[in-house]
C-alpha cells in the first residue's frame, strides 16, 4: 500500500516559473528521497533527505522536511520544459530497507 | 552505462502463461529490490536481496511469484500462471550497503507486463 500522498496531483506551469509538491506520510521515517519518472520509465533519484535534516539542495532542487508535521516538499526553480515528469516522495522506515512511495504529483512544464 | 539494467523491456503473453523478468544490479551494489509499478500508482516494494539471502518479502508477492538471486550478483523473478491482474511495470533497483551510506536506491528501467 501507498504510504503517503502527494499534493497536488497534477501541475501544469510555464518555463521559468517555480514549481511546489508536497508529501505527506504516516510513520516515523529513516529519510525520505525524491524520484522523477519520465512517462512509462524508470524512476531516477533525484534527492534524499535524512530524518535530521531540515532542509537539502541540489541545483534547482530544494527539498524540506517536516518530521513534526510529517511532510516534505520539492521546490524545482526556473523550471524547464524538460522537467515535464512525475515526481514521487517515498519513505524509508526505520529498521527497514524498502522504500514506501508516495501516489506523485505529474508535473507539466509548457514552453 | 553501468546503471542497472533490465531484460525484457516489455513481455505480452496470454493468460496461464509463465513469465521470467531478469535484472543485472550496478556491479558492486549488493542490495538488490524488486517494486511493481501500476498505471498511475506509485511502485510498491515487492522483495529484496542482499548478496543472495532473500531478506524481506511483501504479502503482494504471493505463491505465484518467485525470486531469486543465486549468485548475488543477476535476479531473476517468476510469475507462474499470470492473471491479468499481473499486467504492471516490474521495476528493479540496487543499492551499496556499506555501512555509512546504505539508503539510495537506483533504479532500473523496467520490465512492462501486459497479460491478454
Amino acid at each position: 500500500s501507498q504510504q503517503g500522498e502527494e499534493d497536488p496531483q497534477a501541475l501544469s506551469i510555464q518555463e521559468g516559473e517555480n514549481a511546489t509538491m508536497n508529501c505527506s506520510y504516516k510513520t516515523s521515517i529513516n529519510n525520505l528521497q525524491w524520484y522523477r519518472q519520465n512517462s512509462g520509465r524508470g524512476l531516477v533519484h533525484l534527492i534524499l533527505i535524512r530524518s535530521n535534516e531540515r532542509e537539502k539542495h541540489s541545483g534547482r532542487l530544494r527539498v524540506t522536511l517536516d518530521t513534526s508535521k510529517k511532510s516534505s516538499s520539492l521546490l524545482i526553480t526556473a523550471s524547464r520544459a524538460a522537467d515535464t515528469a512525475s515526481y514521487f516522495c517515498a519513505t524509508m522506515n526505520t529498521g527497514f530497507q524498502k522504500l514506501v512511495f508516495g501516489t506523485g504529483t505529474r508535473l507539466l512544464v509548457s514552453p | 552505462d553501468t546503471g542497472v539494467s533490465q531484460d525484457p523491456r516489455h513481455k505480452i503473453t496470454k493468460r496461464g502463461q509463465n513469465v521470467t523478468f531478469r535484472c543485472d544490479p550496478i556491479s558492486e551494489h549488493n542490495r538488490l529490490y524488486w517494486y511493481r509499478q501500476t498505471l498511475g500508482q506509485g511502485p510498491e516494494f515487492l522483495t529484496y536481496f542482499q548478496n543472495e539471502a532473500q531478506l524481506e518479502k511483501s504479502r503482494l508477492l504471493s505463491d505465484r511469484f518467485s525470486a531469486e538471486r543465486p549468485k548475488g550478483s543477476f535476479s531473476t523473478l517468476e510469475i507462474q500462471r499470470t492473471e491479468q491482474g499481473d499486467s504492471a511495470m516490474y521495476l528493479c533497483a540496487s543499492s551499496l550497503a556499506s555501512g555509512r551510506s546504505t539508503d539510495t536506491q537506483y533504479f532500473g528501467p523496467g520490465t512492462r507486463l501486459t497479460v491478454l
